[in-house]
């Protein structure tokens, strides 16, 4: 499994655009980039996955450079309820379990 | 239910008891995946299941720790002789197969326990 580092944490206002960049400089051929989100006292929830470019689904956008060896996770105009700690995972999608770093805590401020 | 259900919510034991959490996983999905959570920490893995199968266990923390899966369906983790440090939340989340980056994992609001 790569390893994968993200900043410990982020403070962002309400409304604004939140950008957290996860490093997996050894990130392999086959592993997919996945993201989950964690609500306190919930247990984590699928938010986006890719392999390269850009993803965009309802909630996020991922964005994969070419060489992979980053990805960034991109949350449109934050509110409140967005104060989460946000899981960048990287792996084969072969694998048989989640491999969950620290993550990034993210707060919104009013 | 819509989602995955765990029970119980919360829980206190004393150091040397045995404790059994449960896990009903969303029906229809053969994987199912425990880990646990230390206080401001990342997820650890402890045991996947496919159908009643368990082929690796060696996540387990120690070998007071067992898991079954009946029925394709609910799963209990024991640990026996509970210790201080395995304090902790503990999750169990559920996929329609197996395979953790392939297939979305979908948890439950875990078990909160507190070992005095």
């Amino acid at each position: 499994l790569a390893k994968t580092t993200q900043p410990i944490s982020m403070d962002s206002y309400e409304g604004q655009e939140v950008n957290i960049t996860c490093s997996h400089n050894n990130i392999a051929t086959n592993d997919y980039i996945t993201w989950y989100q964690q609500f306190p006292s919930q247990g984590p929830r699928f938010i986006i996955q890719g392999y390269k470019t850009k993803v965009t689904n309802e909630v996020a956008s991922l964005f994969i450079p070419a060489d992979r060896k980053s990805s960034t996770l991109s949350l449109p105009r934050v509110s409140l309820s967005d104060t989460a700690v946000d899981y960048c995972l990287v792996g084969d999608k072969r694998a048989n379990n989640l491999f969950f770093g620290t993550g990034t805590r993210l707060t919104v401020i009013p | 239910g819509a989602g995955v259900s765990q029970s119980p919510s919360n829980k206190v034991t004393e150091k040397g008891k045995d404790v059994e959490l449960r896990c009903d996983p969303i029906s229809g999905h053969t994987a199912l995946y425990w880990y646990r959570q230390s206080l401001g920490q990342g997820l650890e893995f402890l045991i996947y299941f496919q159908g009643n199968s368990a082929p690796d266990k060696s996540g387990l923390p120690s070998d007071r720790f067992s898991a079954e899966r009946t029925g394709g369906s609910v799963s209990t983790l024991t640990i026996q002789r509970t210790q201080q440090e395995d304090s902790a939340v503990y999750l169990c989340a559920s996929s329609l197969r197996q395979g953790a980056y392939q297939e979305t994992q979908y948890f439950g609001p875990g078990t909160r326990l507190l070992v005095l």
